[in-house]
């Protein structure tokens, strides 16, 4: 059973750095995209930009490029997402998705991880 | 302001039909295949329709999906309460960047 497992739920202060996590598992990790999408509360999806686990190419939407960083590390088949410095306006919930190699769908989500930012 | 356009609300009686519209161009929905995602309250989005028209096994034949030019639909027949959700359409606009509809809320009255 392909799964996407996020790391819990965070509570940080701004101005503070943040690493969140995706693992991969039932699937060849390195196989598939990896893509963040942002939710922010009560609004729609938006797109981070995306890593291919095999040889760590990476994507980042323009909104998003210099914010974020999206890295992972294919030997425990797991992705990151990560910010050096956190605002108030990244408060959101984050999901980790797999885009199939040859594919064009985002076929499997991860449950999701919710960041709060607050003073 | 999301790439693509949906309705923001659709609503309709047990057992009806609906049809949710996503507009878009031909830099993405005009020369991509177009998926569709059903978001249930607190839960994570989940693939509904995928290469237009395709169901992922699992999912009934009640969903269907299909696209003309730069635009897309998602129809669902004989509704259910347990329908009741937000529908986002997506699709890319470059070969790695996703673009995604602002998200339909579907009440079943």
């Amino acid at each position: 059973e392909v799964q996407l497992v996020q790391s819990g739920a965070e509570v940080k202060k701004p101005g503070e750095s943040l690493k969140i996590s995706c693992k991969g598992s039932g699937y060849s990790f390195t196989s598939y995209w990896i893509g963040w999408v942002r939710q922010m509360p009560g609004k729609g999806l938006e797109w981070m930009g995306i890593i291919y686990p095999g040889d760590s190419d990476t994507t980042y939407s323009p909104s998003f490029q210099g914010q974020v960083t999206i890295s992972a590390d294919k030997s425990i088949s797991t992705a990151y997402l990560q910010w050096s410095s956190l605002k108030a306006s990244d408060t959101a919930m984050y999901y980790c998705a797999r885009r199939p190699a040859y594919g064009d769908t985002i076929d499997y989500w991860g449950q999701g991880t919710l960041v709060t930012v607050s003073s | 302001q999301s790439v693509l356009t949906q309705p923001p609300s659709v609503s309709a009686a047990p057992g009806q039909k609906v049809t949710i519209s996503c507009s878009g161009s031909s830099s993405n929905i005009g020369n991509n295949f177009v998926s569709w995602y059903q978001q249930l309250p607190g839960t994570a989005p989940k693939l509904l329709i995928y290469d237009n028209n395709k169901r992922p096994s699992g999912i009934p034949d009640r969903f269907s999906g299909s696209k003309s030019g730069t635009s897309a639909t998602l129809g669902i027949t004989g509704l259910q309460t347990g329908d009741e959700a937000d529908y986002y359409c997506g699709t890319w606009d470059s070969s790695l960047s996703a673009v995604f509809g602002g998200g339909t809320q579907l009440t079943v009255l």
